[in-house]
């Protein structure tokens, strides 16, 4: 059973269009986090859930708007989409309480390409 | 906000060989983890490591809060052992995370 599943794993398209990528977490997580990867290898962090509610917008354009219909599920929608925004986008997932000793699972990642 | 550097950036091993990579932190944080990034660019949860040490197979690591370092010791390294090595911290604020630019291991046979 995969813990932290997000598809597509591969997205090709062009500029301007506007695409999703899905994330689901069957960890029973409170917590739920988009990474961007950019070419440099660098992550960083876009948006956090806790049970639904957005607690970290790390200034990412408008486009980009992620939705969690539940807290075991974070969607990121993107508009309008530009070269820029070609990268590996990550979902995860971590409790958020210090009691668990394990911290945050990755999902296997997206690869964005944008033409 | 908290800063977090690896070294080195850059590692080539023998097959075999053991290495230890280091990361530093600027602040006190609540979390620190170990993460590698596989060829495939799948990225692995190694440890979680605030404080003390942990072991898993021919894998440590140690954080040395009070100082605001961590280390990472691979040995007896394989050829699945390369690809990217991410430290990354969590200083309290609302579960973010905030990585360390990695270090690439390759592991020659």
């Amino acid at each position: 059973d995969t813990a932290v599943s997000q598809t597509p794993k591969y997205l090709v398209t062009q500029m301007g269009n506007d695409k999703s990528i899905k994330c689901e977490q069957n960890l029973g997580h409170d917590t739920m986090y988009w990474y961007k990867q950019d070419s440099k290898k660098f992550l960083k962090i876009m948006f956090s859930y806790n049970n639904k509610e957005l607690i970290i917008n790390e200034t990412v354009p408008n486009r980009f708007s992620p939705k969690s219909p539940d807290k075991a599920h974070l969607n990121l929608h993107i508009n309008s989409l530009e070269l820029g925004d070609s990268a590996v986008y990550f979902c995860a997932s971590s409790p958020l309480t210090s009691a668990a000793n394990y911290g945050y699972t990755f999902g296997s990642g997206t690869r964005l390409t944008v033409v | 906000g908290i800063q977090v550097e690896q070294s080195p950036p850059d590692l080539i091993l023998q097959e075999g060989a053991n290495s230890t990579l280091r990361c530093n932190f600027s602040d006190s944080v609540n979390n620190l983890q170990w993460f590698h990034q596989n060829p495939w660019g799948q990225l692995i949860n190694l440890f979680y490591i605030p404080s003390g040490t942990k072991q898993n197979g021919r894998l440590s690591a140690t954080t040395v809060a009070t100082e605001r370092y961590s280390l990472l010791y691979i040995s007896s390294s394989q050829t699945t052992d390369s690809g990217v090595y991410f430290c990354a911290v969590d200083g309290n604020q609302g579960g973010k995370l905030i990585f360390g630019q990695g270090t690439e291991l390759s592991v020659k046979p």
